[in-house]
């Protein structure tokens, strides 16, 4: 059963605009958390993360939200711009090495 | 700086064939991870290794085989391959145990 889910398979948004990325877990032990960027043909690129001691972690226009009680993370980037546009996964991890990853959300910035 | 590079990028395989998929990482990194990627899916962990001549199964370990002998590289082998495990194919590599850098993919078909 899928621990990490991204139940927004797409989002539009304009230029300028916020973009709000949501992911759930379901593992109250998940204690770390990253989002990662992922345009077509390449590898994912790791954007920011947060540890469960905290609730909001900021990097420029990336801002990560954690809401440990309702299990949920978002994404938010302000503003939005067109090379935004691509797959964002959210990824989360316990005490082990292992991360399990959402099924991701297609961002696309409209110019 | 090459970063994490994976060979080949594009492979046909027939049913029951073996194969060998390397990573290779020039950056001293520690963590290597293989991930497989399939559509509707997130990434979801093959094997990883915490360094040199170490190797752990992940969330998806089956008809999968690793070696990590030198630290700058992680082998993926599938010793008999079944369409199952057609895929996109993702190294990762990182200096703790949040994956990082990942490899632009190998795009793996059996038929």
């Amino acid at each position: 059963d899928q621990q990490v889910k991204q139940n927004s398979p797409s989002l539009s948004v304009q230029e300028g605009r916020i973009s709000i990325l949501n992911c759930d877990y379901t593992n109250s032990m998940f204690d770390y958390f990253l989002w990662y960027k992922k345009y077509p043909a390449e590898g994912p690129t790791f954007l920011i993360s947060i540890s469960s001691i905290k609730d909001k972690n900021e990097d420029g226009r990336f801002t990560v939200f954690l809401n440990k009680s309702a299990k949920h993370l978002s994404l938010h980037i302000v503003p939005s711009q067109p090379g935004d546009s691509a797959v964002y996964f959210c990824a989360a991890s316990g005490a082990g090495n292992q991360f399990y990853f959402g099924t991701g959300t297609s961002l696309t910035v409209i110019p | 700086n090459a970063g994490v590079t994976q060979t080949p990028k594009f492979r046909v395989l027939k049913t029951g064939q073996s194969m060998t998929l390397l990573c290779a990482q020039d950056m001293n990194h520690e963590y290597m991870y293989w991930y497989r990627q399939d559509p509707g899916m997130g990434l979801r962990l093959i094997h990883y290794s915490v360094g040199e001549g170490t190797t752990a199964k992940g969330e998806v370990p089956d008809g999968y085989n690793v070696s990590r002998l030198k630290k700058q590289n992680f082998l993926l082998g599938l010793e008999s391959a079944a369409p199952s495990q057609t895929s996109v194919y993702f190294c990762a590599s990182s200096l703790r145990k949040q994956p990082q850098h990942f490899g632009d993919g190998t795009r793996l078909s059996i038929l």
